[in-house]
């Protein structure tokens, strides 16, 4: 069973580009979280995707915006990037109900100069 | 809107030494808490899951506790360890799969 993954690792963007993040969930599970984490604080919740649909939305501009995709991957994409984007990009997999634990990935830190 | 905060936002202690960390949430309508940690740059571990109909959920050397009438939750760590210097956070799930993240205990145990 393979866990979740990230990629990339690590990216430098200059303001007002676009970038894609990009998640494998954990082998099962059908829901994909993302979340975004600032230096030293903890992470705030982006947006859910079930079964290729958003299923929720934390107080993110329309700028952040993702998909899923049959094989429940996800992509998180940022259009016009500020320098406060520059953060810990998080997401996490589980199978849909509230039952279940989430599971991170390692995350990709996204710089923006 | 859930606010969850964790105190104390740092702690530094012996190593072998009982220690409890703290979690507070505001909206009780929860479904589960969860316990995670943090090494430094990396993403989180799972520890802990407590579903809204439980109290206490034990691994290890971990327990935690959930009281949601008074909107709080206790990590407790017993003996601890070098190994387990980290940060600490606490979610509250509140609408479906919608984890609410305190800014986390971070925790250094010395040798």
């Amino acid at each position: 069973e393979t866990g979740v993954t990230q990629s990339p690792t690590h990216l430098i963007k200059t303001r007002g580009q676009q970038v894609t993040l990009r998640c494998s969930s954990q082998s099962g599970h059908n829901t994909v979280s993302w979340y975004q984490q600032a230096l030293g604080q903890g992470p705030q919740f982006i947006f859910q995707y079930y079964r290729e649909e958003e299923n929720g939305r934390g107080n993110f501009p329309p700028r952040f915006s993702g998909l899923q995709f049959p094989n429940y991957s996800s992509e998180l994409n940022v259009n016009a990037l500020e320098l406060d984007d520059s953060a810990l990009y998080l997401c996490a997999s589980s199978l849909s109900g509230s039952s279940y634990e989430q599971y991170f990935g390692p995350g990709t830190r996204l710089t923006v100069t | 809107k859930q606010e969850v905060t964790q105190i104390p936002a740092a702690l530094s202690v012996p190593e072998g030494e009982n220690l409890v960390l703290n979690c507070s949430f505001t909206d009780s309508a929860i479904y589960n808490l969860q316990w995670f940690r943090q090494d430094p740059g990396k993403g989180l571990t799972s520890l802990l899951l407590i579903q809204s109909s439980q109290r206490e959920q034990t691994s290890g050397r971990l327990n935690a506790s959930l009281d949601k009438s008074s909107g709080r939750s206790t990590l407790y760590i017993a003996a601890s360890q070098p190994g387990d210097s980290a940060t600490y956070l606490c979610a509250a799930e509140n609408n479906f799969n919608k984890f609410y993240f305190g800014s986390g205990t971070k925790l250094n145990v010395k040798p």
